[in-house]
């Protein structure tokens, strides 16, 4: 399987910040590449697929970039409803497999 | 808009078989453009997709579940299930329907609410 590691696990950041995620795959997974926004009690919501495809409707302050093993979410700049839970996500090949999440939370 | 409702007993016994029904509403599953994936989430952790399926019944499982689960889909109502037996206590999560999008890039655009399960005696 291919390993998926985000870093930092946790962040604490302010209102107006640019924040930047980290996703490392073990192997080269060209640009199948996907980040996933969580808030608690809720599902995972898609915002980046394609290592840098801005998903419909998603707010453009959010951008991704990268590509075979490195790759970086970023937030130009942290808006009150963007505190939740990041996941990076590879569908390189079976079996599917996700970071382990990058928590930001308000400084 | 498309829309996925998870569905099936909160709770369920070891050894038991695990049983949630996925109904997609608003579009139809049988669309050739889509898979369908069940995605879950233990307690205060990440992400482990389970598997996918195609409306046809083609079928992609996750080889750490492999042993244990079986995903189906009844196009007559759009719906797509899970099953995963003999479960323990690790089963426990909150396990989400999701829509695997894209012809090339694969991504999972829509997502259920999630249902909780238990593994509890």
């Amino acid at each position: 399987d291919i390993q998926m590691t985000q870093s930092p696990s946790s962040l604490s950041a302010s209102v107006g910040d640019r924040v930047t995620i980290t996703c490392r795959a073990s192997q080269s997974i060209s640009d199948y590449l996907n980040w996933y926004q969580q808030k608690p009690g809720k599902a995972p919501k898609l915002l980046i697929y394609a290592a840098s495809s801005l998903q419909s409707g998603v707010p453009s302050r959010f951008s991704g970039s990268g590509s075979a093993t490195d790759f970086t979410l970023s937030i130009s700049s942290l808006q009150p409803e963007d505190f939740a839970a990041y996941y990076c996500q590879q569908s390189y090949t079976s079996p599917w497999t996700f970071g382990q999440g990058t928590k930001v939370e308000i400084k | 808009q498309l829309q996925l409702q998870e569905s099936g007993p909160g709770l369920v016994k070891p050894s038991e078989t695990l049983s949630l029904s996925c109904t997609v509403s608003g579009g139809s599953i049988s669309s050739s453009h889509y898979y369908w994936a069940w995605i879950r989430q233990p307690p205060g952790k990440g992400l482990e997709w389970i598997g996918s399926i195609y409306y046809g019944g083609n079928t992609y499982y996750n080889p750490s579940l492999k042993s244990r689960v079986t995903i189906s889909v009844d196009t007559s109502k759009n719906q797509f299930s899970l099953k995963l037996s003999s479960v323990t206590a690790a089963d426990t999560a909150v396990y989400y329907c999701a829509r695997r999008e894209g012809d090339y890039y694969y991504y999972m655009d829509v997502w259920g609410r999630g249902t909780t399960v238990t593994v509890s005696s």
